[in-house]
């Protein structure tokens, strides 16, 4: 079956490390998303990739880093310069602009804590 | 920038009763979409229902439909029988046509459907 997978489940980061969370997608779509979702709160754009080696910053880029060298992967690296890291990740992807009716479809999820 | 309101942090309705979920978005486009999402315990993104703006004609997906007032910028999810299963979190997004693309959520309303 097609969709995308986020590992792990459950991260715990210490201060000064980095951590990086995986998304992957056998859907073949060109667009990927990280949001963050805090509790109370809508999800909020961290980073999107709309082709392969190509990326843009969101709404809350700082203390995040991303690559996407292959259409399937578009992993988020949470840097120790993210100093509130704890919250929950959801990643998401979209067919391309060719297909601009159809909607995103979201991972699982990662839940990221600060031990 | 476009933003969206949802007002009711929280509502609970019995089995089997109708619920009406509130939305209110701000924007100057004219082309763009509109979607519920729903977020059970699991925490996993479930795509409710979704509006293209340039349809006048409200959505309906088996017991859930949208009540979209394009000039009021209103777009709200009415869920009828409501089913115990129904017990999640809806986020209503907006998604801009072309450009990145990119999901901006409300907070959230937190439903809970009682036996």
């Amino acid at each position: 079956d097609g969709g995308i997978t986020q590992s792990p489940k459950y991260l715990f980061r210490k201060e000064g490390q980095n951590v990086t969370l995986s998304c992957e997608q056998n859907l073949n779509h060109d667009a990927m998303y990280w949001y963050r979702q805090d509790p109370g709160q809508g999800l909020r754009l961290i980073y999107y990739s709309q082709i392969v080696n190509d990326f843009q910053k969101g709404d809350i880029a700082e203390g995040y880093s991303v690559s996407r060298e292959k259409k399937e992967s578009f992993p988020l690296t949470v840097t120790s310069a993210q100093k509130n890291p704890t919250a929950f990740y959801l990643c998401a992807s979209r067919p391309g602009h060719m297909d601009s009716n159809q909607p995103q479809h979201f991972g699982d999820g990662t839940r990221l804590s600060i031990l | 920038a476009q933003t969206v309101t949802q007002s009711q942090p929280e509502m609970s309705v019995q089995e089997a009763e109708t619920v009406t979920l509130s939305c209110t978005y701000d924007t100057s486009e004219s082309n763009y979409y509109l979607f519920w999402y729903k977020q059970p315990p699991s925490r996993q993104m479930i795509l409710v229902i979704r509006q293209e703006a340039y349809k006048q004609q409200n959505a309906t997906e088996n017991r859930f439909s949208v009540n979209f007032q394009k000039a009021a910028k209103s777009f709200s999810l009415k869920i009828s029988d409501s089913q115990l299963g129904d017990t999640a979190m809806y986020f209503c997004a907006y998604r801009t046509q072309g450009g990145s693309e990119k999901l901006v959520f409300g907070k959230g309303t937190k439903l809970t459907v009682n036996p």
